[in-house]
């Protein structure tokens, strides 16, 4: 399978509660970053966590990598319904140079 | 401070026509990276650039397809005798330096009829 997959496939959730989406990647990286994609847009850049970190935080977001197991979580706060969109995490695996890898998303739906 | 831009967004074009999709990076930005997007799937690499050079194409079908950034200009994803399977969204990244956040444009979506 692929660098990068995400799960749960697709969330669906009341505004007000905590999002939770995982990734596990197959080799060795150098960072991970996750992105954010509103429908018929461009990825925005959420967050990098690098491979020597195992907590980071911004905002209502907070990312944990777990490089013994090869993954990620992103956690997202206390939802809006602003924050429905897919959400993608991407490699920088050591192997493959400066080229990211993403997975297929997770897409969040956040009810009002 | 634009962001990068991406033209056209959207595309047309019948069997066996050329489309030229352009990409200008964001201000001071000197990598380039092109992905495709199928519908409810993830970005898949195509090919990573600097200025007039190519990096990485390893994403890149061998045939038909072709990419350049040159010195002056933006950066140009060129797909020659377009067939249905190329309709897709592309997407344009642009980095200040290899292994930093990429910055996305909002794509240019190709239909192939």
């Amino acid at each position: 399978s692929q660098q990068g997959e995400e799960d749960p496939q697709a969330l669906s959730i009341q505004e007000g509660e905590n999002a939770t989406m995982n990734c596990s990647y197959k080799t060795s990286i150098n960072n991970l970053q996750w992105y954010r994609q509103n429908s018929g847009r461009g990825l925005v850049h959420l967050i990098l966590i690098r491979s020597n970190e195992r907590e980071k935080h911004s905002g209502r977001l907070r990312v944990t990598l777990d490089t013994s197991k090869k993954s990620s979580s992103l956690l997202i706060t206390a939802s809006r319904a602003a924050d429905t969109a897919s959400y993608f995490c991407a490699t920088d695996a050591e192997t493959s140079g400066s080229r990211l890898t993403f997975g297929e998303g997770t897409q969040l739906t956040v009810n009002p | 401070n634009a962001g990068v831009m991406q033209n056209p967004r959207h595309l047309v074009r019948r069997r066996g026509q050329e489309a030229r999709l352009r990409c200008s990076p964001m201000k001071g930005h000197s990598h380039v990276y092109w992905y495709r997007q199928l519908p409810e799937e993830g970005l898949k690499f195509m090919v990573y650039l600097q200025k007039e050079n190519i990096i990485d194409e390893s994403g890149m079908p061998k045939e038909r397809f072709s990419a350049e950034f040159p010195k002056e200009g933006p950066s140009i994803l060129r797909i020659q005798q377009v067939v249905r399977g190329d309709s897709a969204a592309y997407f344009c990244a642009s980095s200040l330096a290899g292994f930093s956040p990429l910055h996305f444009g909002n794509g240019t979506r190709l239909t192939v009829t």
